[in-house]
């Protein structure tokens, strides 16, 4: 079984600053990935950054970076520059690239910018 | 424009009275799956199709079926709702990824569902 903590569930932030949600998971699988999805008060998910276990350099987005600790088993989402469309629910999860494209996820942070 | 569509974006209804819920499509997508999303819970997978005729449960199928018998359609059906099945529902689709890499996960824009 796989499991996704996302143990702030509530952040907030000041506008053009730096923020960091944080993301633990645990799987058995070998090969899987994690992303990070954001869904604005439209509700719409949207995917905003995926890293696959097998790359260790971390994957960067604009603005959006993870930090990728393998071994810590650890999915840390980084904004920086902060803007106020940033305000949303994000989800950190967990993909298994074999058959089956089964999505986990986290129970979510949500983040408000603040102007 | 590429697009999953799902109808309605709004339900209430009671317990006890059939319901669907309509996903369609329309990017070839083999996979579909649904997801129910609960307040901090996140987003649970409730069943999925890797193709046309093959379905499977997900963590949480107990009250729900489901059919793919056209690749672009895959609905959600509570033969008997009962309300701790309210809740926001997602439909989303992807491409089969090749060479153990699956592709992203295009989402609907979710059905509210109350059961009264």
């Amino acid at each position: 079984a796989q499991t996704v903590t996302q143990s702030q569930p509530e952040m907030s932030v000041q506008e053009a600053e730096t923020v960091t949600l944080s993301c633990t998971y645990d799987t058995s699988e070998n090969n899987y990935y994690l992303f990070w999805y954001k869904q604005p008060p439209s509700r719409q998910m949207i995917l905003v950054i995926r890293q696959e276990a097998y790359k260790q350099q971390n994957a960067t987005e604009n603005r959006f970076s993870v930090n990728f600790q393998k071994a810590a088993k650890s999915f840390s989402l980084k904004i920086s520059d902060s803007q106020l469309g940033d305000t949303a629910m994000y989800f950190c999860g967990l993909g298994r690239n074999n058959a089956g494209n089964m999505l986990t996820f986290g129970g979510g942070t949500r983040l408000m910018v603040k102007p | 424009e590429a697009q999953v569509t799902q109808n309605p974006r709004y339900l209430i209804t009671v317990t006890g009275k059939k319901l669907t819920v309509t996903c369609s499509q329309n990017m070839n997508h083999e996979y579909m799956s649904w997801y129910r999303q609960d307040p901090g819970l996140g987003l649970r997978q409730i069943y999925y199709s890797m193709n046309v005729e093959v379905t499977d449960k997900g963590d949480v199928p107990e009250g729900y079926k489901v059919s793919r018998k056209e690749k672009r359609n895959f609905p959600l059906i509570l033969e008997s709702p009962s309300p701790n099945q309210t809740s926001l529902y997602f439909c989303a689709s992807s491409a089969q990824g090749w060479g153990g890499y699956n592709q992203p996960q295009h989402f609907g824009d979710g059905t509210r569902l109350s059961i009264l």
